[in-house]
C-alpha cells in the first residue's frame, strides 16, 4: 500500500528565514505531486505540482519555491520567509496514470507559523 | 482560475437528520468533480471523484450527484452520525478547492 509522510508537523519561522518542507511518497511510482496551502480562513490553494522528477508546475507566483529531486520526494522552500506565509501546508499526490480523475491522498500537513 | 464555490459555510444537524451540501462551479469548466472529507486533525480523505454529467456516486450513507450542464454538485448525508462531523470539501480537478462546509452532528 502507498503512504506519504510529511515533516515537521509545526514550524515556528522568524521573518526573513528560509524554509524547507518535505514530503515523500512510498509503494508507488511516478506519482503526480502537489503542494496545498490553507491560510487562516480561506481554502484550499494549490501552490505547486509536479508530473515527474525535475518538473514543476507554479499556480500561483509567490514567495515559495519546490523542487522534486526524487522520483517520490517533494520538496517546498523559501529562501526568506514572510509573515503572509503562515498557514497550514498539505502534500499530496495521485496515480500519475490517472490523470485529472485520480483522488489526492494528502499528508498529514504542516502548520507553519511566520513571526 | 475555476471559481469553486460552496455552500453552507457551515452547518450544525441532529444526530440521525439528514442533510446536504452544494458545490458550485462554471459549468463545463472543468474534467473531475472531487469531494474529500476532512476530520480534525486529520488529513483530507477522499469521497468521490465524478466526472460525468448525471452521475451519481454512494458511500455507505453519503452520495454525491454531479450536473455539469448547471454547474454544481450535491452532497448527500443520511441519517447522520457524529462521526461524519468534519469540513467537507469539494474541487474541480485536483486544483481548484473551495471554502469547505464545516458540519456539525450533534448527538
Amino acid at each position: 500500500s502507498q503512504t506519504i509522510h510529511q515533516w515537521p508537523a509545526t514550524l515556528v519561522q522568524p521573518v526573513g528565514s528560509p524554509l524547507s518542507l518535505e514530503c515523500t511518497v512510498e509503494g508507488t511510482s511516478n506519482p503526480n505531486l502537489y503542494w496545498y496551502r490553507q491560510a487562516a480562513g480561506r481554502g484550499l490553494q494549490l501552490l505547486f505540482y509536479s508530473v515527474g522528477i525535475g518538473q514543476i508546475s507554479s499556480e500561483v507566483p509567490q514567495n515559495l519555491s519546490a523542487s522534486r529531486p526524487q522520483d517520490r520526494q517533494f520538496i517546498l522552500s523559501s529562501k526568506k520567509l514572510l509573515l503572509s506565509d503562515s498557514g497550514f501546508y498539505l502534500c499530496a499526490w495521485s496515480f500519475g496514470t490517472g490523470g485529472i480523475n485520480s483522488p489526492l491522498h494528502f499528508g498529514n500537513g504542516t502548520r507553519l507559523t511566520v513571526t | 482560475i475555476l471559481n469553486v464555490e460552496q455552500s453552507p459555510q457551515s452547518l450544525h444537524v441532529q444526530e440521525g437528520d439528514s442533510t446536504n451540501f452544494t458545490c458550485s462551479f462554471p459549468s463545463s469548466n472543468f474534467y473531475a468533480l472531487h469531494w474529500y472529507r476532512w476530520e480534525t486533525a486529520k488529513s483530507p480523505e477522499a469521497l468521490f471523484v465524478m466526472t460525468l454529467n448525471g452521475d451519481e456516486k454512494k458511500k455507505g450513507r453519503i452520495s454525491a450527484t454531479l450536473n455539469t450542464k448547471e454547474g454544481y454538485s450535491y452532497l448527500y448525508i443520511k441519517g447522520s452520525q457524529p462521526e461524519d462531523s468534519a469540513t467537507y470539501l469539494c474541487g474541480g480537478d485536483q486544483f481548484y478547492f473551495g471554502t469547505g462546509t464545516s458540519l456539525t452532528v450533534i448527538p
